[in-house]
């Protein structure tokens, strides 16, 4: 299995640009999460799955998109760049169906500056 | 919401000596705290988590504590090599719900 995979590595945008972060997981995790990580201020959540057809705001949510059509695929969407978007960006899955809470397994971020 | 806080930032500590990380946390509900290790340029991997029915957890050279009255839980490393620097998360949550809340870091640097 090659686990979280996230595309691009990195990016430079503009400000106004759109783009798509996306993020695709091998292990038929129903949950799926993205973060976003700026110096010094650990990970914020920006949105999260909990099954195919289903997405919900996180604490961050202001300025982004998501949509979730397969188990596998959790596309973040940027419409208008900004450059407090500036920031590394997580996508995460989680094996649960039900509680107890488990194990979020991450991918390998993208680092994105908009300038 | 859940509101984690984590302390020190940073620590710098030599080969062999132990590491300390605490954080406290701000919701009682929260039951579940898990410990994540972010290596340079790498995503956060999860390491050490325990629930709120538990007060300690070891494996190996790592344990976590959890003090439920207090709210806080604590990440000890001990006999720290070279391999253990990075940047540790904690994180807690109630299990029922999807969404950690995480510290902000610390960055650990192991000297030889």
């Amino acid at each position: 299995n090659a686990g979280v995979t996230q595309t691009p590595k990195f990016r430079i945008l503009k400000i106004g640009q759109s783009m798509t972060l996306q993020c695709t997981q091998d292990m038929n995790h129903n949950y799926m999460y993205w973060y976003r990580q700026d110096p010094g201020m650990g990970l914020k959540l920006i949105y999260y799955s909990v099954g195919a057809g289903i997405t919900d705001k996180g604490e961050v949510p202001n300025g982004y998109n998501v949509s979730r059509s397969t188990t596998e695929d959790f596309p973040l969407r940027l419409e208008l760049a900004a450059p407090s978007q500036t920031s590394v960006y997580f996508c995460a899955s989680s094996p649960n169906t039900g509680a107890p809470q488990g194990e979020q397994y991450f991918g390998p971020g993208t680092r994105l500056t908009v300038t | 919401g859940e509101n984690v806080e984590q302390h020190p930032s940073t620590l710098s500590v030599q080969e062999g000596d132990s590491a300390v990380i605490k954080c406290t946390y701000s919701d009682s509900a929260s039951n579940y705290f898990p410990w994540y290790k972010q290596e340079l340029g790498k995503g956060p991997q999860l390491i050490i988590d325990i629930r709120s029915n538990v007060g300690e957890k070891k494996d190996q050279r790592i344990a976590v504590t959890l003090n439920k009255t207090a709210k806080h839980f604590s990440l000890h490393i001990t006999e720290t090599q070279p391999e253990d620097s990075a940047v540790y998360f904690c994180a807690a949550t109630f299990d029922r719900d999807y969404k950690l809340s995480f510290g902000a870091g610390t960055t650990v640097t192991v000297r030889a």
